[in-house]
């Protein structure tokens, strides 16, 4: 199975500043169709996951532009530009290139 | 207005079964993959099954399978997940989720909690 490392662990932010968070996976992730599936979803205190980048960089309906994903490969990075309160929670990065699926074990971002 | 509502969930003793079922409206239920992904307690989220959009194919997690079957009834708009041979690690929270190539996307439910316990 494909292991997700997410780094760091835990994010401290400031208000209006720029957060990066890394995943990197044991294995690549680009599909044979050449895709590399890829997810970032975003988990607010108390509710379900929401998605927001879909296929390393592209971001889901109703996802605002502050939130970006990069990478290729094995390394991957979701980039807040401007952290707001809002932003607080626990972001994970998940890949379904291989069965079985597999999520990274979440960063957790706080002001 | 998109909704998945699960249920089912509760408490059971190890070696019980429970089958949870996802209620969907708001999307064509019948041309999407769906999904279920669980939460342990205060853990991260993981992947537990998928399902194509007729049923013919099924995929699950190591730890589920021979235990776990996920089923749908496109003439009822809802999904299901057969639990048996339940075990203490599988204690947590199920959401549903419609799937993309098998992956949750944007429309979860709330989740039902499920606690294994005797």
């Amino acid at each position: 199975d494909v292991v997700m490392t997410q780094s760091p662990l835990s994010l401290p932010v400031t208000l209006g500043q720029p957060a990066s968070i890394s995943c990197r996976s044991s294995q690549s992730l680009v599909h044979s169709d050449g895709n590399t599936y890829l997810n970032w979803f975003q988990q607010r205190p108390g509710q379900s996951p929401r998605r927001l980048i879909y296929k390393v960089s592209n971001r889901a309906s109703g996802v605002p532009d502050k939130f970006s994903g990069s990478g290729s490969g094995t390394d991957f990075t979701l980039q807040i530009s401007r952290v707001e309160a809002e932003d607080v929670g626990v972001y994970y990065c998940m890949h379904h290139t291989h069965w079985p699926f597999t999520f990274g074990g979440g960063t957790k971002v706080e002001i | 207005e998109v909704q998945l509502v699960e249920s089912g969930g509760g408490l059971v003793q190890p070696g019980g079964s429970l089958r949870l079922s996802c209620a969907v409206s708001g999307f064509t239920f019948s041309n999407s993959w769906m999904c279920w992904v669980r939460q342990a307690p205060g853990r991260g989220l993981e992947w537990v099954a998928s399902i194509n959009e007729d049923g013919s194919d099924k995929y699950y997690v190591d730890s589920v399978k021979g235990r776990f079957t996920i089923s749908r009834d496109n003439a009822k708009n809802s999904l299901y997940l057969q639990m048996n041979s339940l075990r203490a690690e599988d204690t947590a929270v199920y959401y549903c989720a419609r799937a993309s190539r098998g992956a949750p996307e944007e429309y979860w439910g709330r989740g039902t909690l499920v606690t294994v316990s005797s």
